[in-house]
């Protein structure tokens, strides 16, 4: 079982709904992070989160702690959103070290 | 754009072969990482340089060979790779410890 497990695994939507994808890690955790990887590769952080919750445009993020659970949500998603979402996890006695999930790839249809 | 620069962006070597990967970033980060993405399996982290010394290597095998000359600049030495190897390889620096990493765009590597 992998510390990190998203959910789901492909998401399909049409334009402008919102989109939820989950994530559940199983260690103590010192900060969580969301990716975006579009084609081609690229990756750019998203968010990094210790607590509560951070909202950018349309893109917010969440975690309980307690429940060692976060979620990515996005609204009034449009097509250029389709990519791959990653959750990665920093423990507390990892440094500088990511583990990350496998990714939900999210593709958002005109 | 991304302040981290990756070359090539595509690299196709026989088993043979020697070949190198190179990272560059701009944003004057003191940590600098290399990752290996293979297909429908997670981002493995390879290795971890801060202030150019490695700091942790994750049982790679010695075929990879790193390099850090100074905290700008990353290489990945590659040489009698498999055909397993072949993956995305991904660059990424922070200012260390729990910040941000920021990736470079990957070098994709097909082994034949």
């Amino acid at each position: 079982k992998n510390e990190v497990e998203q959910s789901p695994q492909n998401l399909t939507a049409q334009e402008g709904e919102f989109i939820t994808i989950n994530c559940s890690y199983s260690v103590g955790i010192s900060a969580l992070h969301w990716l975006q990887q579009h084609p081609g590769g690229g990756i750019v952080s998203l968010f990094m989160l210790s607590s509560g919750k951070k909202k950018h445009g349309r893109l917010i993020a969440t975690i309980n702690i307690q429940e060692k659970h976060s979620s990515l949500h996005i609204t009034a998603s449009h097509p250029r959103d389709s990519a791959v979402y990653i959750c990665a996890v920093r423990s507390e006695t990892s440094g500088s070290r990511l583990t990350f999930g496998e990714g939900t790839q999210l593709t958002v249809n005109p | 754009e991304t302040g981290v620069t990756q070359t090539p962006r595509h690299l196709v070597m026989g088993m043979t072969n020697k070949k190198s990967l190179k990272c560059e970033q701009h944003l004057g980060h003191n940590a600098m990482y290399w990752y290996k993405q293979s297909a429908k399996k997670p981002l493995e982290l390879m290795f971890v340089y801060n202030f150019k010394e490695q700091t942790e290597n994750n049982s790679v095998p010695s075929r990879f060979s790193p390099e850090c000359p100074n905290s700008s600049h990353l290489f990945l030495h590659l040489h009698t790779l498999q055909p397993e190897d072949s993956a995305l390889y991904l660059c990424a620096s922070s200012q260390g410890g729990p910040e941000t990493q920021y990736f470079g765009p990957g070098t994709r590597l097909l082994v034949l």
